[in-house]
């Protein structure tokens, strides 16, 4: 089976550098998302790492270590509308499917 | 435009009368995916396919059928709902199984009185 932790909530204010972790436990690991989700909505891609290492797009940046279950997501320079929730997917491979499975999420909330 | 589209986006209905969420995506995507998202649970998947006619059971499929006759579309069919499915539904759609990003419809808040 697949075990994924997140924070539940967590609070940072406008232009600071903020970092949500997640740590898992898989079965046929096959790479790991972060996706944003605004309140009512639906979630949206923000990145994607399969190999360890840091991927960095924009504002954001994204770290996997395989060997620890690790990987955080990185946002600098906060802007209000980063407010939502981040959710951490772990892809594994079952019976040669793909298979997502999701954190309860990461609350973050950005203050002026 | 790219899209996943749902409908309705928005329902509210009785135990046992049977009702199906549509979820369409013009995307030519293979794979597509339903999801249930529970305050303190997330995203659980309940059924997903990997092309047409090809479909399996996520990790909450009880009380869930879901069909792929087409490729654009893959609707989730309530035969007899019940209060503990009401929740905010999700579909999916990636272009192949191993297709970085998921593209997500608009959600349904569904509600079983």
């Amino acid at each position: 089976g697949q075990n994924i932790d997140q924070p539940t909530e967590m609070t940072a204010t406008e232009g600071a550098i903020v970092q949500i972790n997640c740590t898992y436990q898989t079965s046929g690991f096959n790479g790991l998302f972060w996706y944003q989700q605004h309140a009512g909505e639906a979630p949206t891609f923000l990145s994607y790492n399969v190999l360890d290492g840091l991927e960095e797009k924009g504002r954001f940046s994204s770290f996997l270590s395989r060997s620890k279950g690790y990987s955080y997501l990185l946002l600098k320079e906060l802007q209000m509308k980063d407010s939502a929730s981040y959710l951490c997917a772990v892809r594994a491979v079952n019976t040669g499917f793909q298979k997502l499975v999701f954190g309860t999420g990461t609350r973050l909330l950005v203050s002026p | 435009e790219a899209q996943v589209t749902q409908n309705p986006r928005y329902l509210i209905t009785v135990t046992g009368k049977k009702l199906t969420v549509t979820c369409s995506q013009n995307m030519n995507h293979e794979y597509m995916s339903w999801y249930r998202q529970d305050p303190g649970l997330g995203l659980r998947q309940i059924y997903y396919s990997m092309n047409v006619e090809v479909t399996d059971k996520g990790d909450v499929p009880e009380g869930y059928k879901v069909s792929r006759k087409e490729k654009r579309n893959f609707p989730l069919i309530l035969e007899s709902p019940s209060p503990n499915q009401t929740s905010l539904y999700f579909c999916a759609s990636s272009l192949s199984r191993r297709t970085d990003t998921q593209y997500f419809g608009p959600g349904t808040r569904l509600t079983v009185l």
